[in-house]
Formats: C-alpha cells, sequence, structure tokens
C-alpha cells in the first residue's frame, strides 16, 4: 500500500490548487481516503473524506471550499481547495482508513501547501 | 469537539528505560483511541488502535491501555528509534475525529 500527494505550492490568498493522490496497492474505489493537514500551530486536522461508496465529506473548516473526488480509472483522489486563506497553510496528507472508522493505517509523504502573498 | 489532551509535552527518558505518555478525551471516546509516531521530516505512523491493539509491525514493546476519557501509552524498553512524538487521536464519530497536540520523546 503506498499513498503519494502532489499539487501542494505557493498561492495567495482567495486562490485556489488541486492536490492528487495515487494510490498503488490497493483500489481507492473501495476504499475510505481522508485528507489529513498538519501545521506547527493547529497540529493535526482532518480535512475530508471520500468513501468506498463516492460520499463525501468535509471538516467544517473547509466546507464550502473544499471538494474531494476520485479517478477510479487512474487509482487517484483529489482535493479541490479554492477561496484559500492563510490559516490553510499546512501539510496535506493522503490517508487510507481501511477499517471505515476513521484509524488512519497508512498515510502519503505530504505535500506543503503556502498560503501567502 | 472532542478536545484531546496530552500530557506531558515533552518526556525525557534514557535509553532502556520506560516511558509513559497520557492522553484524555474532553468527553467520553469508549475505545475509539489511537497512538501515532511521526519521525521529524516523516509522516504519521499508525501504532496502536482500540485503545490497546498494536497496528501490524509495531513491536510488543509499544502497549496502550485506558477507555472513556483517560488513556495510557507505554514504551516499555526505549529503544534509539523511538524518540519522536506521539500523538493520540480519537475516532468516536466518523468521519470526525481529532488529535491530541501530540508529546515529543526525547533522549535523557
Amino acid at each position: 500500500v503506498q499513498l503519494e500527494e502532489s499539487g501542494g505550492g505557493l498561492v495567495q490568498p482567495g486562490g485556489s490548487l488541486r492536490l492528487s493522490c495515487v494510490a498503488s496497492g490497493f483500489p481507492v474505489a473501495n476504499s475510505y481516503i481522508f485528507w489529513v493537514r498538519q501545521t506547527p500551530g493547529k497540529g493535526l486536522e482532518w480535512v475530508s473524506v471520500i468513501s468506498a461508496a463516492a460520499t463525501t465529506t468535509v471538516a467544517d473548516s473547509a466546507e464550502g471550499r473544499f471538494t474531494v473526488s476520485r479517478d477510479n480509472s487512474e487509482n487517484k483522489v483529489y482535493l479541490q481547495m479554492n477561496s484559500l486563506r492563510s490559516e490553510d497553510t499546512a501539510v496535506y496528507y493522503c490517508v487510507k482508513d481501511s477499517s471505515g472508522w476513521g484509524i488512519f493505517d497508512s498515510w502519503g509523504h505530504g505535500t506543503l501547501v503556502t498560503v501567502s502573498s | 469537539e472532542i478536545v484531546m489532551t496530552q500530557s506531558p509535552a515533552n518526556l525525557s527518558v534514557s535509553p532502556g528505560e520506560r516511558a509513559t505518555l497520557s492522553c484524555r478525551a474532553s468527553q467520553s471516546v469508549g475505545s475509539n483511541l489511537a497512538w501515532y509516531q511521526q519521525k521529524p521530516g516523516q509522516a504519521p505512523r499508525l501504532l496502536l488502535y482500540g485503545a490497546s491493539t498494536r497496528a501490524t509491525g509495531i513491536p510488543t514493546r509499544f502497549s496502550g491501555s485506558g477507555s472513556g476519557t483517560e488513556f495510557t501509552l507505554t514504551i516499555s524498553s526505549l529503544q534509539s528509534e523511538d524518540f519522536a512524538v506521539y500523538f493520540c487521536q480519537q475516532y468516536n464519530k466518523w468521519p470526525v475525529s481529532t488529535f491530541g497536540q501530540g508529546t515529543k520523546l526525547e533522549t535523557k
């Protein structure tokens, strides 16, 4: 099982960014995939999830701004982030929840998103 | 939101000794508690879930206990590779989960 994120970078406040997570060793179509972010100040925070049934949920802090989707043929999960704020600056991890309980058993290496003018 | 509080924030222990890390939840989470280890420049790694079940490949020197609001992670005999930051996470109501701020385990 491997997860690899990409798409991070520097973006101005109010801008957009799309993160990608390519999975190997398992099908994302049958999996629960979370995005979890980490900052020195706020620590670890769950951001969004896409379930095996392709239902999606985002945290209150991202509601109305972030959307999550997946491409089963490419075995990828995406996090579209709009109206970015400085407080969205973080390392974003793609994480697999094999149990469906919220136990994060496999993590990608993370991608850094910096929101700054 | 359930707030997870870890103590101490920093812990200095000599190799070979026992380390005990604590995690407290602001309300009961049953046994829906996981522990993660994070080394510099790396992603967190799952150590324990269900408060006391070791994840695949985790050495037996790592053990967990507790339920409700009080939890403990014990490392029985510290190895050099165990010095890292440890986080607890409650997952009582999927998909919402919250993490503690971490305990940094340092060499004494």
